[in-house]
């Protein structure tokens, strides 16, 4: 079974600050990971996955299998950043993802 | 290009009826899956198609199916509809194979049920 955790329903966050979201896995074999976001009024989309090791807008996620954590990081969060965030876990090799219930990030100025 | 569209965008039904949800894959995709989204949770996986068949099934009952035409687009159908199928249900489809794992949501049909 594949199960994806995220702690926090909500996060609120200073314009400028250091942003952190948490995302722990439970997967038996060798997964892949995802972070999706939804900006007010948009649809679901990717942000960022662990194979491609990108930084997109900012943000960073590094696949921990000893800790089996993929947190999503940004060092100066602006504004724009409030959305939800989503992370996602995906098997092999049917692509199916299992998504966490999300965090609500809010970017005050 | 053409993203993920569906219809109905809302739509209100009763207990024991029976809806249909209907998706147009994004140009050049050939796999479309399902999901399902209550309140304050996240997307749910129901079923996967790729060319017309089903590629993978979430733990959804058979009430829940579903049809993937030769262009692509696909249908959910639920039938004898309960209070707990209100939810906003989401389309996604993907490059083929879902090689990327990128998938590419439409902005839902939200689905109330009284």
């Amino acid at each position: 079974a594949q199960r994806v955790t995220q702690p926090e329903k909500l996060l609120s966050v200073f314009k400028g600050a250091p942003v952190e979201l948490k995302c722990n896995y439970s997967y038996s074999g060798s997964p892949e990971l995802f972070w999706y976001v939804q900006y007010s009024r948009q649809r679901l989309q990717l942000l960022l996955r662990h194979i491609s090791r990108e930084s997109i807008k900012g943000f960073t996620a590094d696949l921990n299998k000893g800790e089996t954590s993929f947190h999503l990081k940004k060092p100066f969060a602006q504004e724009e950043d409030s959305a939800m965030y989503y992370c996602a876990l995906s098997g092999r090799p049917d692509y199916k993802l299992s998504f966490g219930a999300g965090t609500t990030v809010t970017v005050r100025a | 290009e053409t993203g993920v569209t569906q219809s109905p965008t809302h739509l209100i039904k009763t207990r024991g009826q029976q809806v249909t949800l209907r998706c147009s894959s994004q140009s050049g995709h050939n796999t479309v899956s399902w999901y399902q989204q209550a309140l304050g949770q996240g997307p749910q996986f129901i079923f996967q198609y790729y060319r017309e068949e089903e590629n993978g099934r979430g733990n959804f009952p058979p009430r829940f199916s579903g049809l993937q035409f030769p262009n692509y687009s696909s249908e959910l159908n639920v039938n004898a509809l309960e209070l707990d199928d209100s939810a906003l249900y989401l389309c996604a489809s993907s490059l083929p194979g879902g090689v990327t794992g990128e998938l590419f949501f439409g902005e839902g049909s939200r689905l109330t049920v009284l």
